[in-house]
């Protein structure tokens, strides 16, 4: 079946714009987390869905940074004016539930900021 | 200090070694840990699981967890070149609603 993809692949923007990163999980799994990839910090949790509602946004670096759920499915992360400190891979995973169930990731996004 | 401490590597070994990836985690809460591979640009794909004290065997890889120590590693025999990525270890506490705490990952190169 089809795993958890990410649009765009790739986004270059200049630094002050707002962008908008998707995910659309596996079918089926109501948890859905976003995590953020850079070199200088490794893989950190930013936010977890249960459903549409979202228990743990405890990773979210900045206001400058929502996201939500919709249907119980798809997933929009909004960066609001974006700072060169934002360039990193944004990697989006699913499970089935919570708590112990094995993640899916998806393939990320690349966002630069010029 | 981070919660996880991973050797970023990098880590270069010949074919059919043996070689041996850890993490060591000040969390006494962790209860769940992980082994994922990721491949350059791509997502990590989970390797292993496991939930208690011991090890876990999978075809080449074998994970171990020791909690006592706040320790876990992962052995893959016979590499081969198709192992050359990056490892990541992961862990998660039963209240923590799944949310993964990372190690820096391990870069592995296995040369032919």
């Amino acid at each position: 079946g089809a795993g958890v993809s990410q649009s765009p692949s790739n986004k270059v923007t200049e630094k002050g714009k707002d962008v908008e990163l998707r995910c659309d999980p596996i079918s089926g799994h109501t948890a859905l987390y976003w995590y953020r990839q850079s070199l200088g910090q490794g893989l950190e949790f930013l936010i977890y869905f249960q459903g549409n509602s979202a228990p743990d946004k405890s990773g979210l670096p900045s206001d400058r940074f929502s996201a939500e759920r919709t249907g119980g499915s798809v997933s929009t992360l909004t960066i609001q004016r974006t700072q060169q400190e934002d360039s990193a891979v944004y990697l989006c995973a699913s499970s089935i539930v919570e708590s112990s169930d094995t993640q899916y990731f998806g393939p990320g996004t690349r966002l630069t900021v010029l | 200090q981070k919660e996880v401490e991973q050797d970023p590597g990098p880590l270069s070994v010949p074919e059919g070694a043996i070689v041996s990836l850890n993490c060591t985690y000040s969390n006494s809460a962790f209860q769940y840990f992980m082994w994922y591979r990721q491949y350059s640009r791509k997502g990590p794909e989970l390797l292993m699981y496991t939930y208690s004290s011991g090890n876990k065997e999978d075809g080449r890889f074998t994970a171990q967890v020791d909690k006592s120590s706040k320790y876990i590693s992962l052995f893959i025999r016979d590499s081969q070149p198709s192992d050359s990525a990056t490892y990541l270890c992961a862990m998660t506490a039963r209240t923590s609603y799944g949310k993964l705490t990372f190690g820096q990952g391990t870069i592995l190169t296995v040369h032919p």
